[in-house]
C-alpha cells in the first residue's frame, strides 16, 4: 500500500484566497483525520470522520475551514478565505479502528503557506 | 488544551548512549501511544500501550506506563544517528471503544551525536 496520499505537498497562496488540501486515506482505513501542526500549538485535531461521517469537528478553528468525506477513498480540507494566521503543515492520517489496531497512519503533509 | 506534557523539551546525547522521554496527562486514558517525526515528515507510530498493561517492548524500544501517576516514559537503548527525530506521546481519553481521538503532547527533540 503506498500509504497516505497527500496534495498538494506545499501551497503558497495569498492572503484571501480559497485552499483546498486534498488527502486519500489507506484503503480500508475506517478513521481519516485531519490536523494541523505550528511551533505554537503543536499538532491539534482539527476533525475526524468514521465510514466517511464527520464524527467530531470541535477543532475546526472557525467558519472559514471546512471538511468533506465524499466516499471511503478521499477527503478534502477547505479553507475560504486563507490568512496569514492560517499557515502551517496540514498533516491526514487514517486508522483501521480495529479493537487491535488503534495507531494512525500520518500522510507527509502539505505545508501551507499564506501571504 | 494538551494532554500528553513530554519532559524533557530537548535531549541531546552520544550515539550509543541510552535516551529517555517521560510524558504525563492529566485524564483517565484508554490507550497511550508513541510517536516519531523526522523533518518535514508525518508523524510514524511506534508503540501501543494500553491502560492496563505496565511495560511494553519492541525492539530496541521500552515503553512504561504508570496509571496512578498518569506517566508513562519511552526509553530507546543503544541510540543511532537515525533515532534523531522528534517524539510524541498521544493519549485517547474517550471512553467510547474505537473514537480513537487523540490528543498529542509538544514532543521532546531528540538529537543523537555520532
Amino acid at each position: 500500500d503506498a500509504g497516505v496520499i497527500q496534495s498538494p505537498r506545499h501551497e503558497v497562496t495569498e492572503m484571501g484566497q480559497e485552499v483546498t488540501l486534498r488527502c486519500k486515506p489507506i484503503s480500508g482505513h475506517d478513521y481519516l483525520f485531519w490536523y494541523r501542526q505550528t511551533m505554537m500549538r503543536g499538532l491539534e485535531l482539527l476533525i475526524y470522520f468514521n465510514n466517511n461521517v464527520p464524527i467530531d469537528d470541535s477543532g475546526m478553528p472557525e467558519d472559514r475551514f471546512s471538511a468533506k468525506m465524499p466516499n471511503a477513498s478521499f477527503s478534502t480540507l477547505k479553507i475560504q478565505p486563507s490568512e496569514p494566521r492560517d499557515s502551517a503543515v496540514y498533516f491526514c492520517a487514517s486508522s483501521p479502528g480495529k479493537e487491535t489496531s488503534y495507531e494512525q497512519y500520518f500522510g507527509p503533509g502539505t505545508r501551507l503557506t499564506v501571504t | 488544551s494538551q494532554q500528553g506534557e513530554e519532559d524533557p523539551q530537548a535531549l541531546s546525547i552520544q550515539e550509543g548512549e541510552n535516551a529517555t522521554m517521560n510524558c504525563s496527562y492529566k485524564t483517565s486514558i484508554n490507550n497511550l501511544q508513541w510517536y516519531r517525526q523526522n523533518s518535514g515528515r508525518g508523524l510514524v507510530h511506534l508503540i501501543l500501550i494500553r491502560s492496563n498493561e505496565r511495560e511494553k517492548h519492541s525492539g530496541r524500544l521500552r515503553v512504561t506506563l504508570d496509571t496512578s501517576k498518569k506517566s508513562s516514559s519511552l526509553l530507546i537503548t543503544a541510540s543511532r544517528a537515525a533515532d534523531t527525530a522528534s517524539y510524541f506521546c498521544a493519549t485517547d481519553r474517550s471512553g467510547i471503544q474505537g473514537a480513537q481521538k487523540l490528543v498529542f503532547g509538544q514532543g521532546t527533540r531528540l538529537t543523537i551525536n555520532p
